[in-house]
Order: C-alpha cells, then sequence, then structure tokens
C-alpha cells in the first residue's frame, strides 16, 4: 500500500531556530510530492511541491529518492509559521486522489 | 486565482435531516473534485472522489447512500448528508483539482462544520 509518514505529531521549536519537518513515502517510481499547510482557522493551502524545486516563504524542500524522504526545511523559524504541515503524493492509479500523510503541527514558540 | 468556495460554512441541524454542501471552482472548470472530513487535530480523511458527469468513487467504509455527492457541472459539486445523525458531526472539506500547463494542484475550500443535534 503506498504511504506517507510524517512521523512527528508535534514539533516545537524557538524563533531564530531552524526547523525540518520529516516525510517518508513509500517508493513508487517517481513520485510527485507536496506540502500543504494549514494555519490556524485559514482553509488548507499548498506551501510547495519538488518539480518547482522553488523556495516558499523560506521553506525548501529536497526530494531523496534513495531515502524515500521529501522534509521541509527553513533555517530560521518565525513565530507566523506555526500550522498545520501535511505531506502528500499523488496516488498512482488512475484515481487523481492524494495520499496524506497524518500531519505535524509546528509551534514557534517567541 | 484558482479559489474553492463552500456553503454554507456552517450548519446545525436536527437529527434524521438531510444537509446539502457546495463545492464551486470560481475561477476554474474541475472535472475531479474531492470530499474529506476532517476530525479536530487529526488529519483529513479523504471520503470520495467526485468525477463531473460521472459517479463518485467513495472510500472503504464511507456509505455512499449515506453520503450522496453530484458533481453536474465543471465548476459544482454537492454532498448531501442523509439522515444525519450526531456521529455525522465533523469538518467537511472539499477541494478541486486544478490542471495548468501539465500540472495538477488541488485547490480546498474553506470548509463546512456540521453540527448534528
Amino acid at each position: 500500500a503506498q504511504r506517507v509518514t510524517q512521523p512527528e505529531k508535534l514539533l516545537s521549536v524557538f524563533k531564530g531556530a531552524p526547523v525540518e519537518l520529516k516525510c517518508n513515502y513509500s517508493y513508487s517510481g517517481s513520485p510527485e510530492l507536496f506540502w500543504y499547510v494549514q494555519y490556524s482557522r485559514q482553509r488548507l493551502q499548498l506551501l510547495l511541491r519538488h518539480i518547482s524545486r522553488e523556495s516558499i516563504k523560506g521553506f525548501t524542500a529536497d526530494l531523496n529518492k534513495g531515502e524515500t524522504s521529501f522534509h521541509l526545511k527553513k533555517p530560521f523559524a518565525q513565530e507566523e509559521d506555526s500550522a498545520m504541515y501535511y505531506c502528500a503524493r499523488p496516488n498512482a492509479g488512475n484515481n487523481r486522489k492524494l495520499i496524506w500523510g497524518l500531519g505535524t503541527s509546528l509551534a514557534v514558540n517567541p | 486565482g484558482a479559489v474553492v468556495s463552500q456553503h454554507p460554512s456552517w450548519v446545525i441541524c436536527k437529527s434524521g435531516t438531510s444537509v446539502k454542501i457546495e463545492c464551486r471552482s470560481l475561477d476554474f472548470q474541475a472535472t475531479t473534485m474531492f470530499w474529506y472530513r476532517q476530525f479536530p487535530k487529526q488529519s483529513l480523511m479523504l471520503m470520495a472522489t467526485s468525477n463531473e458527469g460521472s459517479k463518485a468513487t467513495y472510500e472503504q467504509g464511507v456509505e455512499k447512500d449515506k453520503f450522496l455527492i453530484n458533481h453536474a457541472s465543471l465548476t459544482l459539486s454537492t454532498l448531501t448528508v442523509t439522515s444525519a445523525h450526531p456521529e455525522d458531526s465533523s469538518f467537511y472539506i472539499c477541494s478541486a483539482l486544478d490542471r495548468v500547463g501539465g500540472q495538477e494542484t488541488q485547490y480546498f475550500g474553506p470548509g463546512t462544520r456540521l453540527l448534528v443535534l
């Protein structure tokens, strides 16, 4: 079965500290991977996708096929980064649904 | 661009009644939409995939007669919770799939909070 694993349910860091949210996926060819973010009382929104290789709000994520990981990183966390972060990948079948991790709640403390 | 709306944003109903939730893609056409449930401080649970002009595909364990999905146009999908009971109280979220330049992205609605008394 295809899986996306986010091992940390909660991650708490201080402002200015580096942060890494972990995501591992079960291997299935060349995956497409996403990070979505949900700020308090807001809708879920796409943060970044690995194909774009871009940095959004200071976050980056590198696909490591050897480790089947797609960890989300930011060198200096800000309080406004506090949110729920979800890693996801498309289902390998014809259905275009996403397979979701359970999410990591990031708390950035002042 | 790529905005998805949901209506209503919240609804309270009596047990046994049916509730319809609308999901609209406002500035793009979506042949595929998705319906999720989200429990407090938990991940998204996909309920079904809504396909324009055809029957929805339900995830295992989701009762299709309980959660009726209609996707009659390229911008609208509806979820009807039939004969709602208190255990159906939840946060229901829809998303719409946008395809641009060979890339697919799910855009999410703001969610509908349902409370069944």
